[in-house]
């Protein structure tokens, strides 16, 4: 079974600055892998979609890495803003679903 | 975007008491799934369904049981609700395509207490 580890678990950074999430997997047999955000009590939202195929994407302030050999995946995120806190989940995809870490709670100071 | 509604979004009632959770999505998406989330921790799926007729269990063991009669709807029932039941359910769907090779889309969830 897929195991699915995010470091760190909780983040606080000062507005305005770069940040890293990491995100590791146990099986590189994997078609895709997402990025989500949740808001407390709330849905995901899905923030990126990386392929199997392809080593990075990127939307506005974020951009995605895969590298699904080594089983890992970063989340950059620039110029953080207080909207940005929320929780981010990976979730690698194969097979017949999606697997999910325990995600890392950011939160931006104003 | 694919637009999934979920009913109700909130929901507290008795022990022993039935249930039915609402999923709809709009899309047109073959793929839907149930996942449980406790407060802090991941989801775990608990149903998902490859299109009409099609249930499957999922890893997480869970008392509940789907349907699939029309695409656009996939509900969830518990015949009789328990504290231990008490948590947030999110429904989610993918388009067409290989399974887990899409992107998946998510509803706001219904978060259940059972008193």
């Amino acid at each position: 079974k897929q195991e699915v580890t995010q470091i760190p678990a909780a983040l606080s950074v000062p507005e305005g600055e770069n940040l890293v999430l990491n995100c590791s997997f146990t099986d590189s047999a994997i078609y895709n892998l997402q990025w989500f955000r949740q808001d407390p009590g709330k849905g995901l939202t899905s923030l990126l979609l990386i392929q199997s195929s392809q080593r990075e994407q990127t939307s506005g302030r974020l951009n995605a890495s895969l590298d699904k050999s080594s089983g890992r995946s970063t989340l950059y995120i620039a110029a953080s803003q207080p909207g940005d806190s929320a929780t981010y989940l990976c979730a690698p995809g194969g097979g017949n679903q999606f697997y999910f870490g325990t995600g890392t709670s950011l939160t931006v100071i104003p | 975007e694919a637009d999934i509604y979920q009913t109700p979004r909130y929901l507290v009632i008795g022990t022993g008491k039935k249930i039915t959770l609402e999923c709809s999505q709009t899309m047109g998406h073959d793929k839907m799934y149930w996942y449980q989330q406790d407060p802090g921790m991941e989801l775990h799926l608990i149903h998902y369904s490859y299109g009409v007729n099609s249930t499957e269990k999922g890893d997480l063991s869970s008392e509940s049981t789907v349907s699939r009669i029309r695409t656009e709807h996939f509900p969830l029932t518990l015949e009789s609700a328990r504290p231990s039941h008490t948590s947030q359910y999110l429904c989610a769907s993918t388009p067409p395509g290989l399974a887990g090779g899409n992107e998946q889309f998510f509803g706001p969830g219904t978060r259940l207490t059972v008193l």
